[in-house]
């Protein structure tokens, strides 16, 4: 079954601390995203990628990093820089560069800063 | 700069009544627009979607309308049934956002007995 795999589903960090969150998509999608939820604030775009080896920040990309080394992977890490990272976050893929199909989501990982 | 916007917060219909969620956007350039669907702890999945093109699409129960002029849109869902409780979002992309989506702040369904 195709589909995107987010892990783990539940993550704590410390403060001062860097955390990656993995997602794995085998779709054969070109583009991936990671967006990030928070109550009253629906989705809001971090980064997305359109193609491996290359990626774009969203519109609240600091504190965040990225990498796109393989079609599949687009791992994103929370670094010490984000002020306020306890948030659940989603990754979603699509099908091709500059179309619209619409986007095929992760489950989700909830990250909660202790 | 919220470009993509749902007013309502929350929404409570019957069982068997209409639902209607609504949309509004701001940016002319959006040619294509979705609704998502979502459960609390999980990924959105996606529901029904419109071309600019078009004034109307239907799926099932599910019937999203589109007004360009007043850059609206709206969701209807007839009739609703308790699993369509659910937080539902409005998405919206165009030219030159290559895929990009851009989701707004979500409407929360309670579909009571």
């Amino acid at each position: 079954d195709g589909g995107i795999t987010q892990s783990p589903k539940y993550l704590f960090r410390k403060e001062g601390q860097n955390v990656t969150l993995s997602c794995e998509q085998n779709l054969n999608h070109d583009a991936m995203y990671w967006y990030r939820q928070d109550p009253g604030q629906g989705l809001r775009l971090i980064y997305y990628s359109q193609i491996v080896n290359d990626f774009q920040k969203g519109d609240i990309a600091e504190g965040y990093s990225v990498s796109r080394e393989k079609k599949e992977s687009f791992p994103l890490t929370v670094t010490s820089a984000q002020k306020n990272p306890t948030a659940f976050y989603l990754c979603a893929s699509s099908p091709d560069r500059g179309k619209n199909y619409g986007y095929t989501f992760g489950s989700g990982t909830r990250l909660t800063v202790v | 700069d919220q470009q993509v916007k749902q007013n309502s917060p929350s929404l409570s219909v019957q069982e068997g009544r209409i639902s209607i969620l609504n949309c509004d956007y701001t940016n002319s350039m959006f040619d294509y627009f979705l609704w998502y669907k979502k459960y609390p702890a999980e990924g959105p999945t996606f529901l029904i979607s419109i071309s600019s093109i078009k004034d109307k699409n239907e799926d099932g129960r599910f019937t999203v309308f589109l007004n360009k002029s007043a850059k609206h849109l709206s969701l209807h869902i007839v009739p609703s049934q308790p699993g369509d409780s659910a937080v539902y979002f409005c998405a919206a992309s165009g030219t030159g956002t290559a895929s990009k989506l851009t989701f707004g702040t979500g409407t929360r369904l309670q579909v009571t007995l």
